[in-house]
């Protein structure tokens, strides 16, 4: 099991353009959440999804907008891209919603923003 | 409001050495706190979690809600445990963490 896989390892867009980050989760794992990592800065909550809904929601403006697949992978889109959205983007998975569980992170998305 | 704080962005400590990571929580509710470690070149992984009331590579970390605070301490400091450590806590009943800032551990031989 290769774990949480990410795609891609780096991007580069300039401002007003639109991402789309990828996530595979580990094996058995039907929860994926993404965090926004910014340099020097903890990992701050984006949002959850559990059979293919958002269920939790951090403080992230509309821009930011998400999907799972049936197969539990996830996509992190962004559009009107800003200069501050330059950041690592980390996905974790972890399974059902219970609360508490480990969430397993992959290794980030670095998104570069010119 | 829902956070955490970790005041030591960097602690410096030689091989044999005591260590404790300092982390203060702010939650209305029952918290779950939890420690995230990211060595070099690696992602980022649990490292331990309060309810579990285990150490894990010689780390312990009590939760003290009293003062609000769930430090993570080691009685000898090895080289290997040089790294950026992170204290989480878990929302209830979701498995979304609120993260510090998380501090970098440098252990001198």
């Amino acid at each position: 099991d290769a774990g949480v896989t990410q795609s891609p390892t780096h991007l580069i867009k300039t401002r007003g353009q639109q991402v789309t980050l990828r996530c595979s989760p580990k094996s058995g794992h039907d929860t994926v959440s993404w965090y926004q990592q910014a340099l020097g800065q903890g990992p701050q909550f984006i949002f959850q999804y559990y059979e293919e809904e958002e269920r939790q929601r951090g403080n992230f403006p509309d821009r930011f907008s998400g999907h799972q697949f049936p197969n539990y992978s996830s996509e992190l889109n962004v559009n009107a891209l800003l200069l501050g959205d330059s950041a690592l983007y980390l996905c974790a998975s972890s399974s059902g919603l219970a609360g508490g569980n480990e969430q397993f992170f992959g290794p980030g998305t670095r998104l570069t923003v010119l | 409001a829902q956070r955490v704080t970790q005041p030591e962005k960097l602690l410096s400590v030689f091989k044999g050495a005591p260590v404790e990571l300092k982390c203060n929580y702010s939650y209305s509710g029952s918290p779950e706190l939890f420690w995230y470690v990211q060595y070099s070149r690696q992602r980022l992984q649990l490292l331990l979690r309060h309810i579990s009331r285990e150490s894990i590579k010689g780390f312990t970390a009590d939760l003290n809600k009293g003062e609000t605070s769930f430090h993570l301490k080691k009685p000898f400091a090895q080289e290997e445990d040089s790294a950026m450590y992170y204290c989480a806590l878990s929302v209830y009943n979701t498995d979304k963490l609120i993260f510090g800032t998380g501090t970098r551990l440098q252990v001198f031989p």
